[in-house]
């Protein structure tokens, strides 16, 4: 079966500073990655996918991602963050495993809190 | 183009009473989902719809919990009685195509408290 790992619960920067934040896979077969965010009262909005290819996936909002398969990690980076990123950030993986037919596994999410 | 349609957005109830959910998908949408996030944790998939039919609900808890996709179009998600671990945000999501690599659009979602 496959899992998300969010490595941090909750992440305070400061505006104009770099973020990164921090996701691990567990699995037994190749993985489609996924990175959604989402605003207070919101539904979630796709940020950027990894389904194959070159491994720095870029997306909205200035984000980007690296996919790492030998540390199955999906970390998701933005060099200057502003006020309007504050939102909650879920990582998420689907893969074709157990009769799942494209349904996603979410990680816990990390909330991202930008100070200015 | 208009997005995921969800309704109501809150709900109150009392535990032992019966509540419904209701979601209009994008258009042309042929799969839609339902999901549970709990306060504090990631989205869980409940149900999945490929048109009018379920392709996985291994995870509803089916002696409380149905849902059904009339004309392949609306879905309706229901729960008969309500306990106090069902307080949570009801996402629908939709996407194209069933597949692994679709992007799926979530709703705003309807958040339920159970007293």
């Amino acid at each position: 079966a496959q899992s998300v790992t969010q490595l941090d619960s909750q992440v305070p920067v400061f505006e104009e500073a770099p973020v990164e934040l921090r996701c691990n896979y567990s699995s037994s077969v190749s993985v489609y990655l996924f990175w959604y965010v989402q605003y207070p009262n919101q539904g979630l909005q796709l940020l950027l996918k990894y389904l194959s290819g070159s491994t720095l996936v870029k997306g909205i909002n200035g984000f980007e991602a690296e996919f790492n398969k030998s540390q199955t990690s999906f970390h998701l980076r933005k060099p200057s963050v502003h006020i309007s990123d504050t939102a909650e950030y879920f990582c998420a993986v689907s893969a074709p495993y157990g009769g799942s037919q494209g349904n996603l596994i979410f990680g816990k999410g990390t909330k991202l809190s930008v100070k200015p | 183009e208009a997005g995921v349609a969800q309704s109501p957005r809150y709900k109150i109830i009392e535990k032992r009473q019966s509540v419904a959910f209701w979601c209009n998908p994008i258009s042309g949408h042929a799969t839609l989902y339902w999901y549970q996030q709990i306060l504090g944790q990631g989205p869980k998939l409940l149900i999945q719809f490929q048109n009018n039919g379920v392709v996985d609900d291994s995870q509803l808890p089916k002696d409380r919990f149905s849902a059904e996709r009339l004309k392949g179009v609306d879905s309706t998600l229901k729960i008969q009685p309500a306990k106090l671990e069902d307080s949570a945000v009801y996402l629908c999501a939709s996407s194209l195509e069933m597949g692994f690599q679709e992007t799926q659009y979530f709703g705003p979602g309807t958040r339920l408290l159970v007293l």
